[in-house]
């Protein structure tokens, strides 16, 4: 069965320090989604792709995260530098189309000491 | 801003028994959602409304797009274990019809006892 990919599953930092995660979403979906669950709440959209252009990036805290989607296919959401309220899970969703069911990858969880 | 309300926060129940939850919204959704996240892992789409009034089943789940389109309902017959894990409800953001941009509820967490 076809399932987005994530990676790493669990890092923890220090804060200042610079983390990245990746996402291969299911093959042939051309909008990609990341986003931010922090414990205890629902995810929180970060920002969407399409093939490998930014659709909406208005939720995502551009002074310190960055997502790029180079090749329309895998992506890497980062956060230079990381502070303590950035320790989250972080999912990375993929869908056929803009408007098409969501399929969430397992996600990676960030600690920030 | 607009806001998903679900309650209750959290559930203990006995297997066997029937389950019901429901999500409020601030704002008109044209779409609802329910989402099941077990513990480790990425949630999953359970059931999809998209007409007010609309009561739709899968398995032992039901779910209704509420009719003044502001709220929505979970229902879970004969639980069992399995049926553990956070229940979400979700709608497009931003008065969209785009189901993958979500606001998502803070969830319902359930928990069975066998």
């Amino acid at each position: 069965e076809a399932e987005v990919a994530q990676s790493p599953r669990y890092k923890i930092t220090e804060k200042s320090q610079a983390v990245a995660f990746w996402c291969d979403p299911i093959s042939g979906h051309a909008t990609l989604y990341w986003y931010r669950q922090i414990l205890g709440q629902g995810p929180e959209l970060l920002v969407q792709f399409q093939d490998e252009s930014v659709v909406d990036d208005s939720q995502l805290p551009k002074d310190r995260f960055s997502a790029e989607r180079l090749k329309g296919v895998d992506s890497t959401l980062k956060i230079q530098p990381a502070e303590l309220g950035d320790s989250a899970m972080y999912l990375c969703a993929s869908s056929l189309r803009e408007f098409g069911e969501l399929f969430f990858g397992e996600g990676s969880r960030l600690t920030v000491l | 801003g607009q806001q998903l309300n679900q309650s209750p926060q959290s559930m203990f129940i006995q297997e066997g028994e029937d389950v019901s939850m429901n999500c409020t919204s601030s704002s008109i959704f044209n779409t609802w959602l329910w989402y099941k996240q077990d513990p480790g892992e990425g949630p999953v789409l359970l059931i999809a409304l998209y007409k007010a009034g609309e009561l739709t089943s899968n398995g032992r789940l039901t779910a209704q797009f509420g009719i003044t389109r502001k709220d929505s309902f979970l229902n879970i017959s004969a639980s069992i274990p399995s049926d553990v894990g956070i229940y979400f409800c979700a709608g497009p953001l931003d008065g969209s019809s785009n189901t993958g941009k979500l606001i998502f509820g803070q969830g319902t967490t359930l928990q069975v006892k066998p």
